[in-house]
């Protein structure tokens, strides 16, 4: 059984850009959640997709927005970069919404310059 | 508005000692808990968990505890093991408008010295 995969591990862009991060989520979950985690701080929820749907969002611009595809993988993709977009975004899927047991994957770390 | 708190940065306990983490929230509805561990470099892996319905939940040499009058929960680690050091995310669970997202605390960094 794989777990949920993220790419790329680590990026590196310049203030008003944009970027697209990607996750595989775990066989056999059909939801993910995207976090951010900031230095020193926990994750903050950004957003859920259900069946190639956002089904909740947390408090982020929607310079922040996503896609799920038939597969139950997922994007996020934030727009006109600013520096304090800069954290470790994480990646977790599970079996359903309302379901509790989130598999997290390792983050891809974005730098923001 | 932090709804769930770690006051702890951290923590320091002698192996083969208990390690007690501790967690407050502030929303009463909160009723499903979670507790996480994250090494560097790696995502949060689930740890234990515990429903408001009871007031304790054990799981070898992890027990967590929950007081709803209080809102606090704490995690007991018995005995501790070097290899338990890492970061100690407290998270509940929001179900409301059907998503199941989670709320974490900052986190307690625990180091077990040998």
């Amino acid at each position: 059984e794989t777990g949920v995969t993220q790419s790329p591990t680590h990026l590196i862009k310049t203030r008003g850009q944009q970027v697209t991060l990607r996750c595989s989520s775990q066989s056999g979950h059909n939801t993910v959640s995207w976090y951010q985690q900031a230095l020193g701080q926990g994750p903050q929820f950004i957003f859920q997709y259900y069946r190639e749907e956002e089904n909740g969002r947390g408090n982020f611009p929607p310079r922040f927005s996503g896609l799920q595809f038939p597969n139950y993988s997922s994007e996020l993709n934030v727009n006109a970069l600013e520096l304090d977009d800069s954290a470790l975004y994480l990646c977790a899927s599970s079996p359903q919404t309302e379901n509790y047991g989130y598999t997290f994957g390792s983050g891809t770390r974005l730098t923001v310059v | 508005d932090q709804q769930v708190k770690q006051n702890s940065p951290s923590l320091s306990v002698q192996e083969g000692r208990i390690s007690i983490l501790n967690c407050d929230y502030t929303n009463s509805m909160f009723d499903y808990f979670l507790w996480y561990k994250k090494y560097p470099a790696e995502g949060p892996t689930f740890l234990i968990s515990i429903s408001s319905i009871k007031d304790k939940n054990e799981d070898g040499r992890f027990t967590v505890f929950l007081n709803k009058s209080a809102k606090h929960l704490s995690l007991h680690i018995v005995p501790s093991q070097p290899g338990d050091s890492a970061v100690y995310f407290c998270a509940a669970c929001d179900f409301s408008g059907n998503t199941g997202k989670l709320i974490f605390g900052q986190g307690t960094t625990l180091q077990v010295k040998p």
